[in-house]
């Protein structure tokens, strides 16, 4: 079993719709939480990143970690075609010094 | 701009070949990595460095080689390549906490 865990998809929706992706994980040491976002044949930038559990929101973009679950998503409202893109989640231990695991990515298209 | 580059961009070598991927960062920053990045199974840690002189073995590393000789660079070496080793590499850097800078990526072909 990997250590975390995320649905590749496809996944697609039309053009403002909210869309919500997730990723679980196995190892509860995980402290910090990431999403990248990564284009076609481009390398992955940071989106969001969270300590620990609760919400952190910006502009449209809203990641949340339940960590009693081992379970995080990301919320992006309003959807554009711009947000196509594939989505990766990462974690990594306290003082992991940097080393994050990655899950698969969710591939998402946002349609006009 | 600081950035981080990779090179090649694209490479096809045959197998039992070695090859080196480039990557150098203009950020100065202390912490690089390699991964590789495969269908289903997302980004996969070869190997890292905290400093110059500093190597570290990831998840994947049997087959490939790094070594820290500065702070810009840190080559990666396909020892004797193998078709199992076809895959997109990424490098990455980080100052501290947990933000990694990706480069654009390399496209390697084993044949």
């Amino acid at each position: 079993q990997k250590e975390v865990e995320q649905d590749p998809g496809p996944l697609s929706v039309p053009e403002g719709a909210i869309v919500s992706l997730n990723c679980t994980y196995s190892n509860s040491a995980f402290q910090y939480f990431m999403w990248y976002r990564q284009y076609s044949r481009k390398g992955p930038e940071l989106l969001m990143y969270t300590y620990s559990s609760g919400n952190k929101e910006d502009g449209r973009f809203t990641a949340q970690v339940d960590k009693s679950s081992k379970y995080i998503s990301l919320f992006i409202r309003d959807s554009q075609p711009s947000d196509s893109a594939t989505y990766l989640c990462a974690m990594s231990v306290s003082g992991g010094y940097n080393k994050l695991i990655f899950g698969a990515g969710t591939r998402l298209a946002v349609h006009p | 701009d600081a950035e981080i580059t990779q090179s090649p961009r694209h490479k096809i070598t045959e197998t039992g070949r070695q090859v080196t991927l480039a990557c150098h960062q203009t950020w100065n920053h202390n912490n690089m990595f390699w991964y590789r990045q495969d269908l289903g199974h997302g980004l996969r840690l070869i190997h890292y460095s905290y400093g110059v002189h500093d190597t570290n073995k990831g998840e994947v590393s049997d087959g490939y080689s790094v070594s820290r000789s500065n702070t810009e660079d840190l080559p990666l070496t396909l020892e004797s390549a193998a078709s199992s080793q076809t895959s997109v590499y990424f490098c990455a850097s980080s100052r501290s906490g947990y933000e990694q800078y990706f480069g654009p990526g390399t496209r390697l072909t084993v044949t």
